[in-house]
């Protein structure tokens, strides 16, 4: 059974610091790896996609990659600001469905 | 457009009462999922569909019954739910392709708060 796990839970930093927030998984037989935001009470918003051939992606201040072999990604956020401040989802996807990582809540404070 | 529509954005129902939630994509999506977040918990996967066909039922007790009347459509049928089924209900989509649905972007509505009194 896969299990996704996001270290750490809960991280707090000033606006403008660099950032990684951490995401492993058990099963290295993915498809692909999919970061999400999700604000309080809201809906998930995808920040990006990496396909399992795939070692990393960008998009704008945020960078992922992705190390199948050792079960693990990363997120790094660049220069954050107060409205990067949500919770952050990593999700693999198996044959079946896509598994979700317990999460990391970030605060960004000015 | 990359946009999931999940109707109602709150629904309070009591024990006895019969409900549903929609969700729509007009995105030519062919899967469609229904999730299930309970508060400070990553989402659950309850239900999927494929090209029009429940695929994947995560064991889901039958007080819950989804139906995908076309390929851009998603129901979630309530009756008779337990306090317990009060949670954030997440819709998603994706592309299928002949190579499976398994590759592609799943894209999330902003989700149904149930209550269940």
């Amino acid at each position: 059974k896969q299990e996704v796990t996001q270290i750490p839970a809960a991280l707090s930093v000033p606006e403008g610091e660099n950032l990684v927030l951490n995401c492993s998984f058990t099963d290295s037989a993915i498809y692909n790896l999919q970061w999400f935001r999700q604000d309080p009470g809201k809906g998930l918003t995808s920040l990006l996609l990496i396909q399992s051939s795939q070692r990393e992606q960008t998009s704008g201040r945020l960078n992922a990659s992705l190390d199948k072999s050792s079960g693990r990604s990363t997120l790094y956020i660049a220069a954050s600001q107060p409205g990067d401040s949500a919770t952050y989802l990593c999700a693999v996807r198996g044959f079946q469905k896509l598994v979700f990582g317990t999460g990391t809540r970030l605060l960004v404070s000015p | 457009d990359t946009e999931v529509t999940q109707t109602p954005k709150h629904l309070v129902m009591g024990m006895t009462n019969k409900k549903s939630l929609k969700c729509e994509q007009h995105m030519g999506h062919r899967a469609m999922y229904w999730y299930k977040q309970k508060a400070k918990k990553p989402p659950e996967l309850m239900f999927v569909y494929s090209y029009e066909k429940l695929s994947i039922n995560e064991s889901v007790p039958s007080r819950f019954s989804p139906e995908c009347p076309n390929s851009s459509l998603l129901n979630l049928h309530l009756h008779a739910l337990q306090p317990e089924d009060s949670a954030l209900y997440l819709c998603a989509s994706s592309q299928g392709s002949s190579s499976g649905v398994a590759k592609n972007i799943q894209y999330f509505g902003a989700g149904t708060r149930l209550s269940v009194l």
